[in-house]
């Protein structure tokens, strides 16, 4: 089955920095890539989502790339803010299968 | 907005008793997951539903559970008989199939004492 690994697992950035969530993923057969964050409490939600025949994909701070030779694809938060500190998962999914990084909590400093 | 809704939203029950928690998922979509996550080991997934038919539930553990669709509008996973060790949050998760997006319920909080 799909085995989806994810790094780091905390991320500290002060207020307006970048950050960078890598995963990497074993199945090629996998050919979507969604990205949830998931605050204290509540339930994941979708924030971005790339398909195998796309490279990369932006949404105003937020871009995800995806290296299908590699297999691995990432996450960058531009310009920071104190809302964006949450939990991050990646996750690689097929037709029977969405499997989930052991996720990246991320920090943001005033 | 469409949502999948949860119920309960919290349960606490004692070891030995039976636990069934329901999930709606959002109309017109046919792929279903659960989860379960907890600190140690994240989100874990244990069925996988499309179109009411199981088509993966080796995530979870047969002695104890089992997840059912009775319909399209309803699906269940039932614990019986609960451990303290299944204390976590359990997900439901509803989507149109692969490549799409799925949309997370807000989960059923499980305290089995």
């Amino acid at each position: 089955g799909e085995n989806v690994e994810q790094h780091p697992s905390t991320l500290s950035v002060q207020e307006g920095d970048s950050a960078v969530i890598k995963c990497t993923y074993s199945d090629s057969a996998s050919n979507y890539f969604p990205w949830y964050k998931q605050e204290l409490g509540k339930r994941p939600q979708l924030i971005i989502d790339i398909r195998s025949n796309v490279g990369e994909k932006k949404d105003q701070r937020i871009a995800v790339t995806l290296n299908k030779t590699a297999k691995h694809f990432s996450l960058h938060i531009t310009e920071t803010q104190p809302e964006d500190s949450a939990v991050y998962f990646c996750a690689g999914a097929g037709y029977s299968t969405l499997t989930f990084g052991k996720g990246t909590m991320l920090l943001v400093s005033p | 907005d469409a949502r999948v809704t949860q119920t309960p939203r919290h349960k606490v029950t004692e070891m030995g008793q039976e636990v069934t928690m329901r999930c709606q998922p959002i109309l017109g979509h046919n792929t279903v997951f659960w989860y379960r996550q907890t600190m140690m080991q994240g989100l874990e997934l244990l069925a996988y539903f499309r179109n009411r038919a199981p088509l993966d539930d080796s995530g979870m553990p047969k002695d104890r559970f089992s997840a059912e669709m009775p319909d399209a509008t309803l699906a269940t996973l039932k614990i019986q008989p609960s451990e303290p060790r299944d204390s976590a949050v359990y997900f439901c998760a509803s989507g149109e199939g692969p490549i799409y997006g799925y949309t997370f319920g807000s989960g059923t909080r499980l305290t089995v004492v």
